[in-house]
């Protein structure tokens, strides 16, 4: 059982390049999400599904976009990279969604230069 | 929606001192609580919880939390620091809409 995994742990772009940003659990939670964390404003809600085929924005959204084709894994693509998209991105998964508790992956460090 | 407020950037504790966060959230109803730790260069680890029933919980690492109604707040403490609790601390709040909202955090530095 590894949990939430995150693939690349570390990325440099350039600005206008595009990536994807790799996220799975095997945990066959429902809800999954995505944040970003930059110095002095914790961790800020960028994307979320509450299951396959279903997304909605968070707290930051632009500039991002996801999809749900399967339970396991929660992709988050950038078109157009940008320096303010510059973060630490992290992907977290929980079952129930009442609980609210969530496990997180590793995190990608992202520089877009 | 709910908000969370860390008011603490920076603390720095000797080793065997006590070790206290604060951690304050607006919300109407009770909220389910958290308190995360993350130690440099890795994810987020869940320390403990609050959901409803006793106010103080215990938690992974030796640390406890009371969350008090009137004040608002749930603060993380911890008798006697080690070198090893030095990372970076997160309050959550998740209420109403299913998803979670987090403090800035809060830097603990542990001096010989």
């Amino acid at each position: 059982n590894a949990g939430v995994t995150q693939t690349p742990k570390f990325q440099v772009l350039k600005t206008g390049q595009s990536m994807t940003l790799q996220c799975a659990q095997d945990m066959n939670h429902e809800y999954m999400s995505w944040y970003r964390q930059d110095p002095g404003m914790g961790l800020r809600l960028i994307h979320y599904s509450v299951g396959a085929g279903i997304t909605d924005q968070g707290e930051v959204p632009n500039g991002y976009n996801v999809s749900r084709s399967t339970t396991e894994d929660f992709p988050l693509r950038l078109l157009s990279a940008a320096p303010s998209q510059t973060s630490v991105y992290f992907c977290a998964s929980r079952g129930d969604r009442v609980s609210y508790e969530q496990y997180f992956g590793p995190g990608t460090r992202l520089t877009v230069t | 929606a709910q908000s969370v407020t860390q008011p603490d950037i920076h603390i720095t504790v000797s080793e065997g001192a006590s070790l206290e966060l604060r951690c304050n959230y607006s919300y109407g109803a009770t909220p389910y609580l958290f308190w995360y730790v993350q130690s440099p260069g890795q994810g987020l680890q869940l320390l403990l919880k609050y959901f409803s029933g006793d106010t103080l919980v215990q938690g992974i690492k030796g640390f406890e939390a009371e969350f008090k109604r009137s004040q608002s707040s749930f603060n993380l403490r911890k008798p006697s620091v080690h070198w090893s609790d030095a990372a970076e601390y997160f309050c959550a709040v998740g209420a109403g809409d299913y998803k979670l909202s987090f403090g800035a955090g809060t830097t603990v530095t542990v001096r010989a």
